[in-house]
């Protein structure tokens, strides 16, 4: 059975530092990891995806790398502010005789302090 | 933008009632699925489709049915609501091909079963 971890379950940064969230996974035969947030009571907000061919994505002040061999992805915040508070969730992934699915970590709740 | 929403932000339903969640996407897209988000447990995928009236189940489809009528709706029914039902049901679309387009989510259906 795949499995996404993601530790920490909580973290709190004080504004303006740089940060990084970890994401590991079981299988290697992954299409896709896509990065997303999500904000209280509400739905998920794709940030970032990674085809398995790429080795990261940017949008802003994110960037997310895909480490395969390893099982691994990061998702590094720069000059985090208060409204990058949510929680971050990843995805991988993977295509079973054409049937494809997408396994979620169970998130990183992210708090910036002011 | 992708526009995915769900008819309800919150329900509040009997034991035995019979219930319908109800999502609409505005953008053309092929698939649609219908996750449940626990606390601990991550999300979960109930059902998907690929295209009308194509179904097809995903990890706990157990207590609960689709209908795909028209491309752009994708309704959830629980025949049957119980209280190990209640939680928060999200509702995400994407474009055919699921490899390398970003998955969209509506805002959550919380619903309490009493």
């Amino acid at each position: 059975k795949q499995e996404v971890t993601q530790i920490p379950a909580a973290l709190s940064v004080p504004e303006g530092e740089n940060l990084v969230l970890n994401c590991s996974f079981t299988d290697s035969a992954i299409y896709n990891l896509q990065w997303f947030r999500q904000d209280p009571g509400k739905g998920l907000t794709s940030l970032l995806l990674i085809q398995s061919s790429q080795r990261e994505q940017t949008s802003g002040r994110l960037n997310a790398s895909l480490d395969k061999s390893s099982g691994r992805s990061t998702l590094y915040i720069a000059a985090s502010q208060p409204g990058d508070s949510a929680t971050y969730l990843c995805a991988f992934l993977i295509s079973n005789f054409g049937n494809e699915k997408l396994t979620f970590g169970t998130g990183t709740r992210l708090t910036i302090i002011p | 933008d992708v526009k995915v929403t769900q008819s309800s932000r919150y329900l509040v339903k009997r034991t035995g009632e019979k219930v319908f969640l109800e999502c609409v996407q505005d953008m053309d897209h092929e698939n649609m699925f219908w996750y449940r988000q626990d606390p601990g447990l991550g999300l979960r995928l109930i059902y998907f489709s690929y295209d009308v009236k194509m179904k097809e189940k995903g990890d706990i489809p157990e207590g609960y049915s689709v209908s795909r009528e028209k491309k752009e709706r994708f309704s959830l029914i629980l025949e049957s609501a119980s209280t190990n039902q209640t939680s928060m049901y999200l509702c995400a679309s994407s474009l055919w091909g699921v490899t390398g387009s970003p998955l969209h989510f509506g805002n959550g259906t919380r619903l309490t079963v009493t």
